[in-house]
């Protein structure tokens, strides 16, 4: 059973608008949620986390929002880049429970000029 | 250089045939990963490493094998590769810290294996 969702597999945003990828969890234990960015040929690299104990956390052109009761979080990207344009990867940890990561199956963003 | 290093980065290989993807790490983290991804199915986890004596089985180790020969390197083996087993393969690196454990990863930069 998929304990992180990730139910667009693409989209399609143009440049300078905002881009908003979305991630649902199943699981209430799970108190910290990370995105991963993903470029063709190359591993994810982290990109912004945030802790249960908030419900935003913003770093530059990207914001993380948290909604603990409807198990929602979602990454905002503003304004959207060419250069953003990569598989993204939703993921959350139950940090006591000293269990792995669980992914989501990712979204393709696609920044159009 | 890179901080987490993949060996192979591409591999074509036949049925049948052992293959072994070797990772190393320079970042000092006790904690190691191996992940496979897949068109539409994201990345799936096949074994993870807490420290060089612990070994454990993900989402889908069935017919894949690790050593953790030492806390830098983690391996992976196809005892017996076969097509369904071609995808890109990552290995990944953590950190536990005291009092915090974030479990950022930290990616290599993927083995594309092939197997004909």
């Amino acid at each position: 059973d998929q304990q992180v969702k990730q139910n667009s597999p693409s989209l399609s945003v143009q440049e300078g608008r905002i881009s908003i990828l979305n991630c649902d969890y199943t699981n209430s234990m799970f108190d910290y949620f990370l995105w991963y960015k993903k470029y063709p040929a190359e591993g994810p690299t982290f990109l912004i986390s945030i802790s249960s104990i908030k419900d935003k956390n913003e770093d530059g052109r990207f914001t993380v929002f948290l909604n603990k009761s409807a198990k929602h979080l979602s990454l905002h990207i503003v304004p959207s880049q060419p250069g953003d344009s990569a598989v993204y990867f939703c993921a959350a940890i139950f940090v006591v429970g000293n269990t792995p990561l669980v992914f989501g199956k990712g979204t393709r963003l696609s920044v159009i000029a | 250089d890179a901080d987490v290093t993949q060996t192979p980065r591409n591999r074509i290989t036949k049925t049948g045939k052992r293959i072994m993807l070797e990772c190393s790490q320079t970042k000092g983290h006790d904690r190691m990963y191996w992940y496979r991804q897949d068109p539409g199915l994201g990345l799936r986890l096949i074994y993870y490493s807490f420290d060089v004596k612990d070994i454990n089985k993900g989402e889908i180790s069935d017919g894949y094998s690790v050593s953790r020969q030492a806390q830098a390197k983690f391996s992976l083996s196809l005892e017996s590769a076969i097509p369904n087993q071609t995808a890109l393969y990552f290995c990944a690196t953590s950190e536990r810290i005291q009092g915090l454990y974030t479990d950022t990863q930290y990616f290599g930069p993927g083995t594309r294996l092939t197997v004909l």
